[in-house]
Order: structure tokens, then C-alpha cells, then sequence
């Protein structure tokens, strides 16, 4: 059964850096593409990054792209966020998903960390 | 970036009847693949979202069979064959087919 642990949100100021993890069992992480998407509070859902199975691709969010960067430790089964020179509007519940059969398609969702930046 | 417009934003239902969303994309959604990812989740109250439908029409496991998706290029619509209680929440579509993969605003559905 595919299990999603996302950790590492929290409170933060503007300007300043975080990292978030996705603990991944259940299934063979080294073998699916992975995404994050974020939930900003009472919004709607805004995909955020994707990288590949083996590391090799990754994609952004133009609204993060020169900010974040998306890594994954296959040993570790476990993908990372980076976010730095976060802004007020990066305030969100940050969800971890797996891809299903290909890269395009978000199977299956972790419960979500929250990140809030704050003055 | 590829624009994600649903209608309608809410979506008032008695239970056991059907329930229908549509999608409009601003562009097609066929991969250079000959795929169409266009994405249908879930999101009730205080949860994550859940994957409903995805390519338009295929059911994710364990999705019950009153979930329907069809569609074509830029249209597309997700029906419910009879809302039951366990329904209400927010639904989205997602395109996955260009990047930035982009969402749609999100339908309520909630019961009359």
C-alpha cells in the first residue's frame, strides 16, 4: 500500500529557507516519477515540480522556478523540496504525489505539511 | 501556460441524482504521445486531493463506477450517475500533457 509522509513545513519569514521531505514506502519509489503541488489556504491546488524517477528531469511552477529545487535519495526513498527566498505567497499545505504508470499522471496524494511565511 | 476554466464553480445536487462538470482547456491537451492527460481529483473536507479519472476516461482504483469521465482535445466533463452523501468536496480537473501542468479552479459539490 503506498504510504506518503510529507515533513518539514513550518513557520518561517519572508526571505529565509526551508526544507521539505517525502517519505515514501509501499511501493518501489525508484521506479516513479514524483510531484509536489500546493494548496495555498481556502485556494485551489497549483502543481509545483515534478522529477523523474532517476533524477534525470525535473520541471517548475514558473511561480518558483530560480527558487526551489526538487531532489530525491533512491536509497532513502525519500524526495526533498528546497525552497528559499520564500514569500508571503509561498504560504500553502505542500502535498508530495506519485506518479502513476507515467509521469503524467498523480496517483496517489501524501497528507500534506504545511508551510507558513510570516513577517 | 494552458488556462484550466470549469464550470460550473458550484454545483447544488439532491442526492441520487446525477451531477455533471465540464472542463475547457486553452489549448489541446494531446501529447505528442497520442495520449490526453486530463485528470479528474477529488478533495473532500480537511483531505488531500484523490485521484477520480485520468487520460480523460480511465478510472483510478477503487473509484467507484457512478464516476464517469469523457472528452476530447480542449472539452471535457466529469459525471456523477448518482451524488451520494460521501461526494461533497471540491473536484478539479488537471492537464499533465504540457508544462506547467495547470488545474482548474475547483467545482463544490454539495448537497440541496
Amino acid at each position: 500500500q503506498v504510504h506518503l509522509v510529507e515533513s518539514g513545513g513550518g513557520v518561517v519569514q519572508p526571505g529565509r529557507s526551508l526544507r521539505l521531505s517525502c517519505a515514501a514506502s509501499g511501493f518501489i519509489f525508484s521506479d516513479f516519477a514524483m510531484h509536489w503541488v500546493r494548496q495555498a489556504p481556502g485556494k485551489g491546488l497549483e502543481w509545483v515540480s515534478v522529477i523523474w524517477y532517476d533524477g534525470s528531469q525535473k520541471y517548475f511552477a514558473d511561480s518558483v522556478k530560480g527558487r526551489f529545487t526538487i531532489s530525491r535519495d533512491n536509497s532513502r526513498n525519500t524526495m526533498y523540496l528546497q525552497m528559499n527566498s520564500l514569500r508571503v505567497e509561498d504560504t500553502a499545505v505542500y502535498y508530495c504525489a506519485k506518479s502513476y504508470e507515467v509521469a503524467a499522471i498523480l496517483g496517489s496524494w501524501g497528507q500534506g505539511t504545511l508551510v507558513t511565511v510570516s513577517p | 501556460d494552458i488556462v484550466m476554466t470549469q464550470t460550473p464553480l458550484s454545483s447544488p445536487v439532491t442526492l441520487g441524482q446525477p451531477a455533471s462538470i465540464s472542463c475547457r482547456s486553452s489549448q489541446s491537451l494531446v501529447h505528442r504521445d497520442g495520449n490526453t492527460y486530463l485528470s479528474w481529483l477529488q478533495q473532500r473536507p480537511g483531505q488531500p486531493p484523490r485521484l477520480l479519472i485520468y487520460k480523460i476516461s480511465k478510472r483510478f482504483s477503487g473509484v467507484p463506477d457512478r464516476f464517469s469521465g469523457s472528452g476530447s482535445g480542449t472539452d471535457f466533463t466529469l459525471k456523477i450517475s448518482r451524488v451520494d452523501a460521501e461526494d461533497v468536496g471540491f473536484y478539479y480537473c488537471m492537464q499533465t500533457t504540457h508544462f506547467p501542468h495547470t488545474f482548474g479552479q475547483g467545482t463544490k459539490l454539495e448537497i440541496k
